[in-house]
């Protein structure tokens, strides 16, 4: 059965640019979860969606946003970067009841 | 919101020796896991424990609800143990995963 996968591996952007960050959940699981992990910061609740619609939310601005799609995958867009964007951006999938299972990440430089 | 903190939260030790991770939470919870996270950034599921014991070869946990805590026995430590081992809660209604600070082990040869 194939993992929780997320691309791009490394995305490398300036301040002010729009990046995309795209996650493909375990077959059959529903719910799709956007972590962050910024230097010092630990890892942090970002976005929760769930048959195609966002469930929650965590302590973020609103140029953090995203969406699910029919086959569950879903992307996550960071507007107007700023240097502190710089971050493992980890998504995670896990089924109606039971634990969550991540994604090798995705790397965003914010120069 | 629920607190989880981790202790302690350094841990060096030479391999074969054995250790205990613990992981404390302020109020009930439905799920429980704990990870590694290698060099790369992955989180590796290591256990799904909200209640009980459980063991998978080297590496056991225990957590107690009723008194909120959490413990992981990592046993002969080896090299490839190294890294950051983190707790992770879910409470109430929340879906989501609430993180502790995590405990950076290093096993030296």
């Amino acid at each position: 059965e194939a993992g929780v996968t997320q691309s791009p591996t490394h995305l490398i952007k300036t301040r002010g640019q729009q990046a995309t960050l795209r996650c493909s959940p375990i077959s059959g699981h529903t719910s799709v979860y956007w972590y962050q992990q910024a230097l010092g910061l630990g890892l942090q609740f970002l976005l929760w969606y769930d048959e195609g619609e966002e469930r929650n939310r965590g302590n973020f601005p609103p140029r953090f946003s995203g969406r699910q799609f029919p086959n569950y995958s879903s992307e996550l867009n960071v507007n107007a970067l700023e240097l502190e964007d710089s971050a493992l951006y980890l998504c995670a999938s896990s089924p109606t009841a039971g634990g969550e299972f991540f994604g090798p990440g995705t790397r965003l430089t914010v120069l | 919101g629920i607190q989880v903190e981790q202790s302690p939260p350094d841990l060096i030790l030479q391999e074969g020796a054995n250790s205990t991770l613990r992981c404390n939470f302020s109020d009930s919870v439905n799920n429980l896991q704990w990870f590694h996270q290698n060099p790369w950034g992955q989180l590796i599921n290591l256990f799904y424990i909200p209640s009980g014991t459980k063991q998978n070869g080297r590496l056991s946990a225990t957590t107690v609800a009723t008194e909120r805590y959490s413990l992981l026995y990592i046993s002969s430590s080896q090299t490839t143990d190294s890294g950051v081992y983190f707790c992770a809660v879910r409470s109430g209604s929340a879906r989501q995963l609430t993180f502790g600070s995590g405990t950076q082990l290093t096993v030296l040869p």
